[in-house]
């Protein structure tokens, strides 16, 4: 089993522009979180879902769309990309959202 | 106030020492207690659970006291690749909450 995928590992932006950050698991989970994490600072949680069809908002969702079409995938999306929003970006996994949620590796993402 | 909070760092400590660790939360409707390890760069990973009778995994202890709202984690007879971010996690509903992390390093 690869986990929890994340693509791309890296990318630059202009302001304005936006993006789609990928997120696959392939552990049947039921729940998918995004985070963000700044500098010296721990994860913030973006948006979350429950299942397919079903998303909430984090802490942090201004700025930020999601969606979860299918168990595996779950996207995050950028529109009108701001400096405030350079961050590293983790999605992650449970199965039930009470046990361990494993992570991805990651999307650096710098907007100048 | 941030929901999760833990002792700023860095620690730096010398190979074979004893650190602690220190977090407290302060809603009292959280329902579990983790400590993730992060390395630099790279993704956090459960490094234990935290149960208020205490646990112990190797060399690492954690302990919960929900009275103070307070969690701890204890690392005997440090090694070089102790060397990480310890972050501090709470549940509630179906979220974590993540503390900013404490790093630590070990030196030689």
């Amino acid at each position: 089993n690869a986990g929890v995928t994340q693509t791309p590992k890296f990318r630059i932006l202009k302001i304005g522009q936006s993006m789609t950050l990928q997120c696959t698991q392939d552990m049947n989970h039921n729940y998918m979180y995004w985070y963000r994490q700044d500098p010296g600072m721990g994860l913030k949680l973006i948006y979350y879902s429950v299942g397919a069809g079903i998303t909430d908002k984090g802490e942090v969702p201004n700025g930020y769309n999601v969606s979860r079409s299918t168990t595996e995938d779950f996207p995050l999306r950028l529109e009108l990309a701001a400096p405030s929003q350079t961050s590293v970006y983790f999605c992650a996994s449970s199965y039930l959202g009470w046990e361990t949620q494993y992570f991805g590796p990651g999307t650096r993402l710098l907007v100048l | 106030r941030k929901e999760v909070e833990q002792d700023p760092g860095p620690f730096n400590v010398p190979e074979g020492a004893t650190v602690a660790f220190n977090c407290t939360y302060s809603n009292s409707a959280s329902q579990s207690f983790f400590w993730y390890r992060q390395d630099c760069r790279k993704e956090p990973k459960l490094l234990m659970s935290v149960y208020s009778s205490g646990n112990e995994d190797g060399r690492f202890t954690a302990q919960l006291n929900r009275a103070s709202q307070y969690i701890s984690l204890l690392i005997r007879d440090s090694k070089l690749s102790d060397s990480a971010t310890y972050l501090c996690v709470v549940k509630r509903g179906g979220k974590l909450i993540f503390g900013q992390g404490t790093e630590l390093s070990v030196k030689p």
